[in-house]
């Protein structure tokens, strides 16, 4: 256990639909990263926010995903309309202070969309 | 185009046994290379890091290397156990100022060890 907590671990939903995770990074933690990581393939960056602000996007970030980290503590990805191509793990990361510094990963939320 | 690509793809290999795994990067500036463990169905936990003066770095049973000449990596296992079932990831990270970007992930390869 890494310290780095997503809800739900496990999520199916019908195409259309929207869903919303969730993930609790390390308390003292200043920085959250979103990921998406599909079978036999390394993560691959979404978002990431120091405190509250969100700093930086990937492409893979289409308008029908938003991030969200009201309080700087922890964040929520939500994906509106969602395609089969969804399909895939979400992983959520922390870190401390400034830089690309030491990354603590949750469980991940694996998503199926029917 | 920074890449890192991870070799084999997958290995089994017999409970007891030593292996190697490689990672070379393409991945320009430099500034760290780490290794994961991602059990399936759990996210990825850190084994090594090395910044760009370190050759070794050991973990327990796990000692990865670093050639930044070459720009190789290896990360070996010793005295496998069924528990290093998993795939490795080797994650090289750039430009450090870009927190995001700059991680630059391999697709991992996946050990089985069999008893």
């Amino acid at each position: 256990d890494t310290g780095v907590s997503q809800d739900p671990r496990h999520k199916i939903t019908k195409r259309g639909q929207n869903v919303t995770f969730r993930c609790d990074p390390i308390s003292e933690h200043n920085r959250l990263y979103w990921y998406r990581q599909t079978l036999g393939q390394g993560p691959e960056f979404l978002t990431y926010f120091q405190n509250e602000a969100q700093l930086e996007k990937s492409r893979l970030l289409s308008d029908r995903f938003s991030a969200e980290r009201p309080k700087g503590s922890f964040s929520t990805l939500e994906i509106q309309r969602t395609e089969q191509g969804d399909s895939a793990m979400y992983l959520c990361a922390s870190s401390l202070g400034s830089g690309v510094n030491e990354q603590f990963f949750g469980p991940g939320t694996r998503l199926t969309v029917l | 185009k920074n890449q890192v690509e991870q070799s084999p793809q997958s290995l089994i290999i017999l409970e007891g046994k030593n292996c190697t795994l490689q990672c070379n990067y393409t991945v320009s500036p430099f500034s760290n290379l780490r290794w994961y463990k991602q059990d399936t169905g759990r996210g990825p936990v850190s084994l090594t890091i090395m910044t760009f003066s370190e050759n070794t770095k050991s973990n327990g049973r796990y000692t990865a290397t670093l050639d930044a000449d070459t720009k190789q990596s290896s990360l070996h296992i010793t005295a496998s156990q069924l528990s290093d079932s998993a795939s490795y990831i080797c994650v090289v990270i750039g430009d450090k100022n870009q927190a995001g970007t700059a991680l630059i992930f391999g697709k991992g390869t996946t050990l089985s060890v069999s008893s």
